[in-house]
């Protein structure tokens, strides 16, 4: 099985803050990774595909980069709503696997 | 407009049988693989398995094979997630997911979840 291994695991930043999460595969798996915002009591949401595609709807201070065996999401400039935990999930290859999670705090 | 409405929240006992639905609309039914997440109290995500509603071509995370059974209706639209025989460690939240694309399918629209309460 293929590891996705997230960090950090938590993360406080403060509104207008620059802010990049990592996810890091125990092989390569080209640009097969989505990134997935979930806030609590509901369901998980999409913002980037193929590791770099951002979702329609989604800010574009959110984005993607990577390809292989790293891959980061960074949100450029932090507001209020964007403190959620933060999901990537690789899907290479079966069983698909998600990254451990980033829960982004408030300072 | 792509839309997943799952079954009720359930609490159940030890032992007992369950099935829960996803009812799908807005797209294709049988052209697009669906899928269940699963997210246990206060963890994170984890990928079971996925189902190909046009021929029923289903994967598993080998840690739920045999554990759950994954099926599908192209009749009414609607995919299901079964257990024979629950367990306490079965409580969890239980999200369905559309999964886009044939080669390498990844969700992208999401059902509401179901809550799943197993205790005796």
């Amino acid at each position: 099985d293929i590891q996705m291994t997230q960090s950090p695991s938590s993360l406080s930043a403060s509104v207008g803050d620059r802010v990049t999460i990592t996810c890091r595969a125990s092989q390569g798996i080209r640009n097969d990774l989505g990134w997935y915002q979930q806030k609590p009591g509901k369901a998980p949401k999409r913002l980037i595909s193929a590791a770099s595609s951002l979702q329609s709807g989604v800010p574009s201070r959110f984005s993607g980069s990577g390809s292989g065996t790293e891959f980061t999401l960074t949100i450029s400039s932090l507001q209020p709503e964007d403190f959620a935990t933060y999901y990537c999930l690789q899907h290479n290859s079966h069983p698909y696997t998600f990254g451990q999670g980033t829960k982004l705090e408030i300072k | 407009e792509v839309q997943l409405v799952q079954s009720g929240a359930e609490v159940k006992k030890p032992g007992e049988s369950l099935k829960i639905s996803c009812q799908a609309s807005g797209y294709s039914f049988t052209t697009y693989w669906i899928g269940w997440v699963r997210q246990m109290p206060g963890k994170g995500l984890e990928w079971m398995g996925i189902i190909y509603p046009g021929d029923s071509d289903t994967r598993y995370t080998p840690s739920f094979q045999g554990q759950v059974t994954i099926s599908a209706d192209k009749s009414i639209s609607t995919a299901y997630l079964q257990w024979s025989s629950l367990k306490a460690s079965d409580t969890a939240m239980y999200y369905c997911a559309r999964h886009e694309g044939l080669s390498s399918p990844h969700p992208d629209s999401w059902g509401q979840g179901t809550l799943v309460t197993v205790s005796s």
